[in-house]
C-alpha cells in the first residue's frame, strides 16, 4: 500500500528553521513528483512546492519563495522541506502529496508546525 | 495567480437527499495540452484531505458512484447523488492546469 509519513513539525520561534521530511512508501518513489501542501489551523488548503523526480526542477508559490525548498532523497525514498526565516503565519499542518497527472492521489497524515515566540 | 470560488461555502443537506457544490475559476482551466486539471478533494474533520475527482469528472479508485463531475472551462460542479452520514466534511476544488496550484476556499457539507 502506498504510505506518506511526515515528520519533523515542531514549535519553533519566529525567525527560525525546521525541516520537514516525508518518508514514501509503497510504490516506485523516483517516478513520481512529489509536492508539499499545508493548511493553517481552522483554514484552506495552500500548495506551498513540487520537486520533479530526478529533483532537476521545483517549483514554488510565492509566499515561500526564497524561504523554504524542496529536496529529494530517491535513494532513501524521501521528500524534504526546508522551511528558513518562518514567520507567524507559517503556523500550519504540513501535508506531504503523490503527484500525479496533474493531481494528488495519495496524501500524508500531516506534521503540525507551530511558528511563535 | 488562478483564484478558485467556491458556492456555497456550507451546504445544509438531508441525509438521502443530492448535494451540489460550484467552483469557479478567473480564468480557464484548459491546459495548453488540451485537458482541464480540476480535481474535487474531501477532508472529513480531523483527517487529511482525501482525492475524489481527477481532470473534471474521473473518479479515484474506491471512490463511490454518488460523486461525479463536470463541467468545463471555468464553471464545474460536483454532485453528491444521495448524501450519506459518512460525505459530512469540507470539500475544496484545485486547479493544476497553472502553477501555483490553487484551492477553493472550501464548502462545509453538513447534515440537516
Amino acid at each position: 500500500d502506498v504510505q506518506l509519513v511526515e515528520s519533523g513539525g515542531n514549535l519553533v520561534q519566529p525567525g527560525g528553521s525546521l525541516r520537514l521530511s516525508c518518508a514514501a512508501s509503497g510504490f516506485a518513489f523516483s517516478t513520481y513528483w512529489m509536492s508539499w501542501v499545508r493548511q493553517a489551523p481552522g483554514k484552506g488548503l495552500e500548495w506551498l512546492a513540487n520537486i520533479k523526480q530526478s529533483g532537476s526542477e521545483k517549483d514554488y508559490v510565492d509566499s515561500v519563495m526564497g524561504r523554504f525548498t524542496i529536496s529529494r532523497d530517491n535513494a532513501k525514498n524521501l521528500v524534504y522541506l526546508q522551511m528558513n526565516s518562518l514567520r507567524v503565519e507559517d503556523t500550519a499542518v504540513y501535508y506531504c502529496a503523490r503527484h500525479r497527472g496533474y493531481t494528488y492521489d495519495y496524501w500524508g497524515q500531516g506534521t503540525p508546525v507551530a511558528v511563535s515566540s | 495567480d488562478i483564484v478558485m470560488t467556491q458556492t456555497p461555502l456550507s451546504s445544509p443537506v438531508t441525509l438521502g437527499q443530492p448535494a451540489s457544490i460550484s467552483c469557479r475559476s478567473s480564468q480557464s482551466l484548459v491546459h495548453s495540452d488540451g485537458n482541464t486539471y480540476l480535481s474535487w478533494l474531501q477532508q472529513r474533520p480531523g483527517q487529511p484531505p482525501r482525492p475524489l475527482i481527477y481532470k473534471i469528472s474521473n473518479r479515484f479508485s474506491g471512490v463511490p458512484d454518488r460523486f461525479s463531475g463536470s463541467g468545463a472551462g471555468t464553471d464545474f460542479t460536483l454532485k453528491i447523488s444521495r448524501v450519506e452520514a459518512e460525505d459530512v466534511g469540507v470539500y475544496y476544488c484545485m486547479q493544476a492546469t497553472q502553477i501555483p496550484y490553487t484551492f477553493g476556499q472550501g464548502t462545509k457539507l453538513e447534515i440537516k
